[in-house]
């Protein structure tokens, strides 16, 4: 399995309050992404990172933001988390933007 | 936005079945395509690649066909370890999207013995 980590694995906030979701990767991939999924919706792209410093917007970018530091962390930030942000959020990395993706176990974030 | 459709299912099949799933996507110039295998509360895993000529693993063979724009994946010989919901992703390559997936929403598989 590839190196992938994220924490919390499962998180409950309030509305209103700010959160961070964290992705580590321990393979040194370039690309790294944020995905979003619901019954009804599949697998949709918030954000993504194509190196250091270098992100750009997904499928369903609103109310999110993410940073990457360094090669093996990337994060995402939901600023002001509402209920419709309750979902199960996955990472995945890829060695090269057109390569297959792997994903990390997935944080299930519940927003009251 | 580009499109990646699939039959949601569910498909109930008994075991030992032989049962092929397609996927279908709008972006004639899409390159890259993918079968994923998601079990419930899980995160999604790759299964194969989909090779122009077509790939074999197993019980496990996947096709592209370019002219109708669908990609396939059949299993033969079912267990009930199958019983899954199987994703296919197919990249972007124009623009930005080159450096993206595009998922279908699934089509869930149910083995029954």
């Amino acid at each position: 399995d590839a190196g992938i980590t994220q924490s919390p694995r499962h998180k409950v906030t309030e509305t209103g309050t700010p959160v961070t979701l964290r992705c580590h990767q321990t393979e040194n991939h370039r690309y790294m992404y944020w995905y979003r999924q619901d019954p009804g919706h599949g697998l949709r792209l918030i954000h993504y990172s194509y190196g250091v410093k270098d992100t750009d917007k997904g499928e369903v970018s609103d109310g999110y933001s993410v940073s990457r530091s360094k090669t093996e962390d990337f994060l995402l930030t939901l600023e002001s988390a509402t209920s419709s942000q309750t979902s199960v959020y996955f990472c995945a990395i890829s060695p090269t933007g057109d390569y297959e993706q792997y994903f990390g176990p997935g944080t299930r974030l519940t927003v009251t | 936005r580009k499109e990646v459709e699939q039959d949601p299912g569910p498909f109930n099949v008994p075991e030992g079945a032989t049962v092929a799933f397609n996927c279908t996507y709008s972006n004639s110039a899409s390159q890259s395509f993918f079968w994923y295998r998601q079990d419930c509360r899980k995160e999604p895993k790759l299964l194969m690649s989909v090779y122009s000529s077509g790939n074999e693993d197993g019980r496990f063979t996947a096709q592209l066909n370019r002219a109708s724009q669908y990609i396939s994946l059949l299993i033969r010989d079912s267990k009930l370890s199958d019983s899954a919901t199987y994703l296919c992703a197919v990249n972007d390559p124009s623009g930005a999207g080159s450096y993206q997936l595009t998922f279908g929403k699934g089509t869930k598989l149910s083995v029954i013995p």
